[in-house]
């Protein structure tokens, strides 16, 4: 299974953009690359996904590198629900087996 | 709110007992997963169903079973508890195996702690 690399955390200041990082060097044609968060005392949020292309949605956009070898879930405005640790994954479609494999994500502080 | 539902929120048992933890799917999807959460860490994969039929697992051992319902509703099962089962159990909902990437929607979590 392809496995990523995320920094174990990062900080913010509200309404400030902020840039997630993640690795995934090992990523196959046919993996996809979500990402999820994780509110305190919550269950996984889905946040975005991509393929190959940047995506744009209301929560956020991501940034896939030409290679693939890499990606960067962009916050535009950091506010103080968006404290949650963050999680960058990747999903293979090409089997009938569709597990979502999780490292131990990035945990975003958010200053006031 | 996303439309899972799991039960019981929170649940305790002893060593060597069984569990079973539910849920509820959200309208329409046909595929659940269930992840096992310990203490800061990642979600870890335990097994998906599709159309009540098993089609992936991971790494865990047979007493972890699980069933889906008609109604795509779906059980956990552990017998003989340890103590590392204790951690927060997850089940995710989402539509269908097809080729494009589909987000998962994850329920609130059960909570199991095995003394």
């Amino acid at each position: 299974d392809a496995k990523t690399t995320q920094p174990n955390s990062m900080e913010s200041n509200e309404e400030e953009p902020v840039h997630l990082p993640c690795n995934h060097s090992t990523i196959s044609g046919t993996d996809y690359i979500h990402w999820y968060r994780q509110l305190p005392s919550q269950g996984p949020e889905y946040v975005i996904h991509g393929l190959t292309s940047n995506v744009n949605n209301r929560m956020a956009s991501l940034a896939i590198a030409e290679d693939r070898k890499s990606s960067t879930l962009i916050l535009h405005r950091a506010t103080l629900r968006d404290a949650a640790v963050y999680y960058c994954i990747l999903r293979d479609q090409s089997g009938n087996n569709r597990k979502l494999i999780w490292g131990l994500g990035t945990s975003l502080a958010v200053n006031p | 709110e996303t439309g899972v539902t799991q039960s019981p929120t929170h649940l305790i048992k002893t060593r060597g007992q069984q569990v079973t933890l539910r849920c509820s799917s959200q309208s329409g999807h046909n595929t659940v997963s269930w992840y096992q959460q310990a203490l800061g860490q990642g979600p870890q994969f335990i097994f998906q169903y599709y159309r009540e039929e098993e089609n992936g697992r991971g790494n865990f051992p047979p007493r972890f079973s699980g069933l889906q319902f008609p109604n795509y509703s779906s059980e956990l099962n552990v017998n003989a508890l340890e103590l590392d089962d204790s951690a927060l159990y997850l089940c995710a909902s989402s539509l269908g195996v097809g080729r494009r990437g589909t987000e998962a929607f994850f329920g609130q979590g059960t909570r199991l702690t095995v003394v």
